[in-house]
């Protein structure tokens, strides 16, 4: 389909890896959002990028989370030295990024477990 | 900073009405949004309501939002099972084009 797509879709590491989780925005979609959902939690903001840069990163927990958008489509957030708490599913979303016109598209979200 | 509580289950048999109940504290939100979130599928947008507007309808779905107590509900009319799913509520400055605060969801259970 054309919706917003996340790889993998499963991910186990061990504890201190890095690890790189991609998304597809919606083509056209120039804002692009990561969340990261807890189990039992709901999703919480980690970066917002509109087009290539990145607008908010105020979610990102630390600096061993970055993540990327070089030609304003695809996205990846890069976590190193991965630990045990960093294990959730990570969302991402797309949306036309026009103010008071950009519903957000959510992918499946990418399960990433640290052992 | 932000944030929006729901209570975290809710039991209904099929046929009944469902309320779903949300606060925030936030008083400078100004959209306010249900999602529905099913096994292995991304969050959906079900609705979203303006902070000037106290009501909306959509089909079996209304949401009246009382702005002076930060409270917020959705109401789905004759609950089918395929409703079963987390609902959250999310709040946010600006209609997709900033970050959500979202609640920690309410796991909505049809009994048949």
């Amino acid at each position: 389909g054309a919706g917003v797509s996340q790889t993998p879709s499963n991910k186990v590491t061990e504890k201190g890896k890095y690890v790189e989780l991609r998304c597809d925005p919606i083509s056209g979609h120039t804002a692009l959002y990561w969340y990261r959902q807890s189990l039992g939690q709901g999703p919480e903001f980690l970066i917002y990028f509109q087009g290539t840069g990145a607008a908010d990163d105020s979610g990102l927990p630390n600096d061993r989370f970055f993540a990327v958008r070089p030609e304003g489509s695809v996205s990846t957030l890069k976590i190193q030295r991965t630990e045990r708490g960093d294990s959730a599913v990570y969302l991402c979303a797309s949306s036309l990024g026009d103010r008071d016109g950009g519903e957000l598209f959510f992918g499946e979200g990418s399960r990433l477990t640290v052992l | 900073g932000e944030d929006v509580e729901q209570s975290l289950f809710l039991s209904v048999r099929e046929g009944d009405s469902s309320v779903i109940n949300c606060t925030y504290t936030d008083s400078s939100s100004t959209y306010l949004y249900w999602y529905k979130q099913e096994p292995g599928a991304g969050l959906q947008l079900l609705t979203y309501i303006f902070s000037n507007m106290d009501m909306k309808q959509d089909q079996r779905l209304t949401v009246l939002l009382n702005k002076k107590d930060k409270h917020l509900s959705l109401r789905i009319a004759d609950t089918q099972t395929g409703d079963s799913a987390i609902y959250f509520c999310a709040e946010s400055s600006n209609f997709g084009n900033e970050k959500l605060t979202f609640g920690t969801g309410t796991r909505l259970t049809i009994i048949p």
